[in-house]
């Protein structure tokens, strides 16, 4: 098993410029989160999706949207994207029933 | 407010120096308390979940511990590859699995 795969590992993105972020897990998980992690701030919580076919807002969810594509794949996506956003980008999953959460490897983001 | 607060913010040990990572927490309902450990450049690393005070759980050289108020993660006889960032998170009974996180002690084991 790969567990929590992200892509793409790095980006650097022009102030306005859209992307996506893909994540997706083999571990026939229910739950997906969206999490950035910044210095002096720690982890935030920007979307979540506790199964298939919802999603919810975290913590710092403006700016962003997500899409829980099936049960493997959940999305993040920056439509016009901002210096603010610069940021590493981490997947998380759990299994109904479980309560930890395994991370994927990140997305580092560079918005210049 | 719910806040989890993990102290030193830095810590510097020499190999074979034995000390405690703290991770203090004030929520309304606690479900879990969680350690991980993160290495530079990658993405956190479960280690350890404890659900009541009095519960204790080990790893080879950690060993982590909880109260009604904190979590203690002991290290004995650390060596140069325990240097980590160590995160501390809590799961607020009723908060639909969001994890409340600390901002986490760096650990520098020398040689």
């Amino acid at each position: 098993n790969a567990g929590v795969t992200q892509t793409p590992k790095f980006q650097v993105l022009k102030t306005g410029q859209s992307m996506t972020l893909q994540c997706a897990q083999d571990m026939n998980h229910n739950s997906m989160y969206w999490y950035r992690q910044d210095p002096g701030m720690g982890l935030r919580l920007i979307y979540y999706s506790a199964s298939e076919g919802t999603t919810d807002k975290g913590e710092v969810p403006n700016g962003y949207n997500v899409s829980r594509l099936n049960k493997r794949e959940f999305s993040l996506r920056l439509e016009s994207a901002a210096p603010s956003q610069t940021s590493v980008y981490f997947c998380a999953s759990l299994i109904r029933g479980q309560e930890t959460q395994y991370f994927g490897p990140g997305t580092r983001l560079l918005v210049l | 407010e719910d806040q989890v607060t993990q102290s030193p913010e830095a810590l510097r040990l020499q190999e074979g120096e034995s000390s405690s990572l703290n991770c203090s927490y004030t929520v309304s309902g606690l479900r879990g308390l969680f350690w991980y450990r993160q290495d530079p450049g990658k993405g956190p690393e479960f280690l350890f979940t404890l659900y009541s005070a009095g519960e204790e759980k080990e790893k080879e050289r950690l060993k982590a511990t909880l109260t009604k108020k904190e979590s203690f993660l002991h290290i004995t006889a650390p060596k140069p590859e325990d240097s980590a960032t160590y995160l501390c998170a809590v799961d607020n009974a009723g908060n639909n699995r969001k994890l409340i996180w600390g901002l986490g002690t760096s650990l520098a084991v020398n040689p």
